[in-house]
């Protein structure tokens, strides 16, 4: 069965500090792998999309790895801020039709204190 | 920032009655999704379009339906509202295919149905 798991369901940390958010999935044959930022009430907004080939990808302060043989990727947040207090969710895609298929996982719901 | 729009941001309602979340976007992607989420979980795909005349139903069986008469709009109804559909309405279009394309999101529509 095709499933995303992200780890840890919630994490809290002091603004500046460095985390870590996990995905795991089983997802195949796979596409690409994307991580969303959501804030409370809002819509999602992409920060990577990374494809098989790719493992680091970097949006500013966001730095996505992926590993396609073990099937995990990382969101890694760099000196956090208050604004990236928000649900984090890892997103992937398969190629087993011409169209393919989304798996979104449950998120991560960080909140960065003062 | 994603051109993509919905109405109402929140709507109560009472059982039984009729409403529409309208949806547009300004991007001129053929491709418009409907998703369906729930608090602390994933996002379940529950309509989508790849073009005018064009809808399917996505994985998560819904009462809902859809219409896309222009390339811009994507509105769904729900001619008798439950409590069993108070949830968040997420639109979302796509510039490309669900798998290679970016996924712009928009600011979803909170439903409540007392």
């Amino acid at each position: 069965k095709n499933q995303v798991e992200q780890s840890p369901q919630s994490l809290i940390i002091l603004e500046g500090k460095n985390c870590t958010l996990q995905c795991n999935y089983t997802v195949s044959p796979f596409s690409n792998l994307r991580w969303y930022k959501q804030d409370t009430g809002r819509g999602p907004v992409s920060l990577t999309i990374m494809t098989f080939s790719e493992n680091t990808k970097s949006n500013g302060r966001y730095t996505a790895t992926l590993d396609a043989d073990t099937k995990q990727s990382s969101l890694h947040i760099t000196a956090s801020q208050l604004s990236d207090s928000a649900s984090y969710i890892c997103v992937v895609s398969d190629r087993g039709s011409t169209l393919g298929r989304l798996y979104f996982g449950r998120g991560t719901q960080l909140t960065v204190w003062p | 920032e994603a051109d993509i729009y919905q109405t109402p941001r929140y709507l109560v309602i009472g059982t039984g009655k009729k409403i529409t979340l309208e949806c547009s976007q300004t991007m001129g992607h053929d491709k418009m999704y409907w998703y369906q989420q729930d608090p602390g979980m994933e996002l379940h795909l529950i309509h989508y379009s790849y073009g005018v005349n064009s809808t399917e139903k996505g994985d998560l069986s819904s009462e809902s339906t859809v219409s896309r008469i222009r390339t811009e709009h994507f509105p769904l109804t729900l001619e008798s509202a439950r409590p069993s559909h108070t949830s968040q309405y997420l639109c979302a279009s796509s510039d490309g295919g669900a798998v290679t394309g970016e996924l712009f999101f928009g600011e979803g529509s909170r439903l409540t149905v007392l």
